[in-house]
């Protein structure tokens, strides 16, 4: 079945830091895949997405390019603030179902 | 345009309950999604509605069903309360352009409820 592996969190980072969140997913045919991020108190908010290999999503800083033959979209963001604080979910959407398939969440703390 | 939003924003309820949740999605949005998330499970799928029809189900006991009206407004309820449903209740909705694998969904604020 369709699924999105995360890494573990929670990420400590000091500001203007380089930043990495791993994801890697395993879907049948050609999904479409998304990081949202989620602040304090608040609902999921898109924050970028590809859908198709090679793509290359990008917004506020972040970029993640959709990897068909390593299953990746690794989220980064050459320096981070500390409003970056928040929680990330990759997920993606497989072409011919109407589920979004979230992973597990990955907390990111940017101290200053 | 106004956003996703979510009636009652916190609730508290007792073991054996039932309780109901009321999304509103952004206007001309057909497909209604809902959400549990728990810090020990994370984002789990509830059910997605389109055009006042259960689309796709997720995992979850009988005592979680929902609804959507012909405006696209959709309601979830929860019979017979346990503790194990504390949790924020996520409603999301998404345009239903045709390309339904690249559609993006919009969230509310979530419903924070309690089970005491």
């Amino acid at each position: 079945g369709n699924s999105v592996t995360q890494m573990e969190g929670p990420v400590t980072l000091s500001e203007e830091a380089f930043l990495t969140i791993n994801c890697t997913y395993t879907a049948t045919g050609y999904p479409s895949l998304f990081w949202y991020v989620q602040y304090p108190g608040e609902g999921l908010q898109l924050l970028l997405k590809a859908t198709k290999a090679d793509d290359k999503g990008s917004n506020k800083g972040f970029e993640a390019t959709y990897r068909k033959e390593t299953t990746s979209f690794h989220l980064e963001k050459g320096s981070v603030q500390v409003s970056d604080s928040a929680v990330y979910f990759c997920a993606l959407t497989a072409s011919g179902t109407y589920k979004y398939i979230f992973g597990t969440g990955t907390r990111l703390k940017v101290l200053a | 345009k106004a956003g996703v939003t979510q009636t009652p924003r916190y609730l508290i309820k007792t073991r054996g309950q039932q309780v109901t949740l009321s999304c509103s999605p952004i206007s001309g949005h057909r497909s209604v999604s809902w959400y549990q998330q728990t810090p020990g499970q994370g984002l789990q799928f509830l059910f997605e509605y389109f055009s006042e029809t259960q689309r796709n189900k997720g995992n979850f006991p009988g005592r979680f069903s929902g609804r959507q009206f012909s405006n696209s407004r959709s309601e979830m309820n929860v019979s017979t309360l346990e503790l194990g449903d504390s949790a924020l209740y996520l409603c999301a909705s998404s345009l239903e352009s045709g390309q339904r694998y690249q559609e993006t969904q919009y969230f509310g604020p979530g419903t924070r409820l309690l089970v005491l």
